[in-house]
């Protein structure tokens, strides 16, 4: 069974940073692209993030409304994807998930910048 | 970047009725079109992907069609489970992009 969790959510600051993890299990991660999409307040979903495997030389891609604020990492040691997030903004308020092959979602972690 | 138009935003409909959701894409797409449901608190559950493709453990009433910029989700008779928001998602190029949604609820 395809299982991915994500962890790292909260309350911060605007300016401040915070990194998510997403743990998976149950598929071959090193060989899958992986993916952030962020769901707003208002229910709009964001594809904002995504890193190819090893054969593509881990290369990656962000939507332009993250882009230099944002990094998506992996370590296929321990099946999990980072996102680490930077000068947040109060519009980066959303519940963030990870997925994989636009099929598998976790349940999302919730972030929230406010001051 | 591709933008999704999906449209209706809100449907209103009985249990039994035949509905339709459609997605229109700014360039062609490949049919590279999923639909997904999403339920109050629940991640995105895709439906369909590829189009047509019906992803499996996902009731046959649920079918897509479409090419080039036009999409659409139809299901055949709705069950009580079915209420809830749809969305689409254009895969062909990167940023992915997904419709506003459309939320259907019960007449």
């Amino acid at each position: 069974e395809v299982q991915l969790v994500e962890t790292g959510g909260g309350l911060v600051q605007p300016g401040k940073s915070l990194k998510l993890t997403c743990a998976t299990s149950g598929f071959t991660f090193s060989t899958a692209w992986m993916h952030w999409v962020r769901q707003s307040p208002e229910k709009r979903l964001e594809w904002i993030a995504r890193i190819k495997d090893k054969s593509n030389n881990y290369a990656t891609d962000y939507v332009e409304s993250v882009k230099g604020r944002f990094t998506i990492s992996r370590d296929d040691s321990k099946s999990s994807v980072y996102l680490q997030m930077n000068s947040l903004k109060e519009e980066d308020t959303a519940t963030y998930y990870c997925t994989v092959a636009t099929a598998y979602w976790g349940q999302g972690v919730m972030v929230t910048v406010s001051s | 970047d591709i933008q999704m138009t999906q449209s209706p935003s809100f449907l209103s409909a009985s249990v039994g009725d035949r509905v339709t959701i459609n997605c229109k894409a700014s360039q062609n797409i490949n049919k590279y079109l999923n639909w997904y449901q999403q339920k109050l608190g629940e991640a995105p559950k895709r439906l369909i992907y590829n189009t047509n493709n019906l992803q499996t453990g996902i009731p046959s009433r649920f079918s897509g069609s479409g090419s080039g910029t036009d999409y659409t989700l139809t299901i055949s008779s709705l069950q009580p489970e079915d209420f809830a928001t749809y969305f689409c998602l254009q895969h062909n190029s990167f940023p992915n992009t997904f419709g506003a949604g459309t939320k259907l609820e019960l007449k």
